[in-house]
């Protein structure tokens, strides 16, 4: 049980490109999300999913996008990075059984120059 | 809408002292409290979590009581070691509205720094 995987732990982009940050879980959770963290600001949702299939937007979506199609992944996209999308990205998934445990992936950290 | 302020950091100890990080909310609705804990180059892990007003959420000698009257979730340890040190962040998330299911608020968080 591998719990929630990210790759890659590190990216250096330029200003303009694209990309693709992967996230997959193997505890069957129906939610997940995506956050990113900066200093002194915590952690601030950017999109989440409630299932296959289905996605929306959390506090900061502008620039990301996210699609949904099988329970175990959930890819962020970055349409065209810019410096102001650095920051460490992280994923989660919350189970469903009533525990409500919110299990995170180790993180990416993206820089963008 | 709802929002999570805790203390700034850093806050740095020598190993057995007395450790409070102040955590306070603001929600519309009946949320419930998290305490997530970051070591170095990871992700976030539960450390403790209450459900309900006068819950007290407990783990590895950290614990934190959910005071509704005062908007509260103090975490504290009666005597940290220097494994402790660690980022902490206060969270909460509102289970009781359908739109609000799964999103979480999350302090800044405090850094905390356990000499020896």
């Amino acid at each position: 049980n591998a719990g929630v995987t990210q790759t890659p732990k590190f990216q250096v982009l330029k200003t303009g490109q694209s990309m693709t940050l992967q996230c997959a879980q193997d505890m069957n959770h129906e939610y997940m999300s995506w956050y990113r963290q900066d200093p002194g600001m915590g952690l601030r949702l950017i999109h989440y999913s409630v299932g296959a299939g289905i996605t929306d937007q959390g506090e900061v979506p502008n620039g990301y996008n996210v699609s949904r199609s099988t329970t175990e992944d959930f890819p962020l996209r970055l349409l065209s990075a810019a410096p102001s999308q650095t920051s460490v990205y992280f994923c989660a998934s919350i189970s469903g059984d009533g525990s409500y445990e919110q299990y995170f992936g180790p993180g990416t950290r993206l820089t963008v120059t | 809408g709802d929002s999570v302020t805790q203390m700034e950091g850093p806050v740095t100890l020598s190993e057995e002292a007395f450790l409070t990080i102040n955590c306070t909310y603001t929600a519309t609705g009946y949320p419930s409290l998290f305490w997530y804990v970051q070591y170095p180059g990871e992700g976030l892990q539960l450390l403790l979590k209450a459900t309900k007003a006068d819950d007290k959420g407990s783990n590895k000698g950290f614990e934190a009581t959910y005071r509704k009257e005062t908007t509260s979730f103090h975490l504290e340890k009666g005597s940290v070691q220097v494994s402790d040190s660690a980022v902490y962040f206060c969270a909460l998330s509102d289970r009781e509205t359908t739109d609000s299911w799964g999103k979480f608020q999350f302090g800044a968080g405090t850094q905390v720094v356990v000499t020896p």
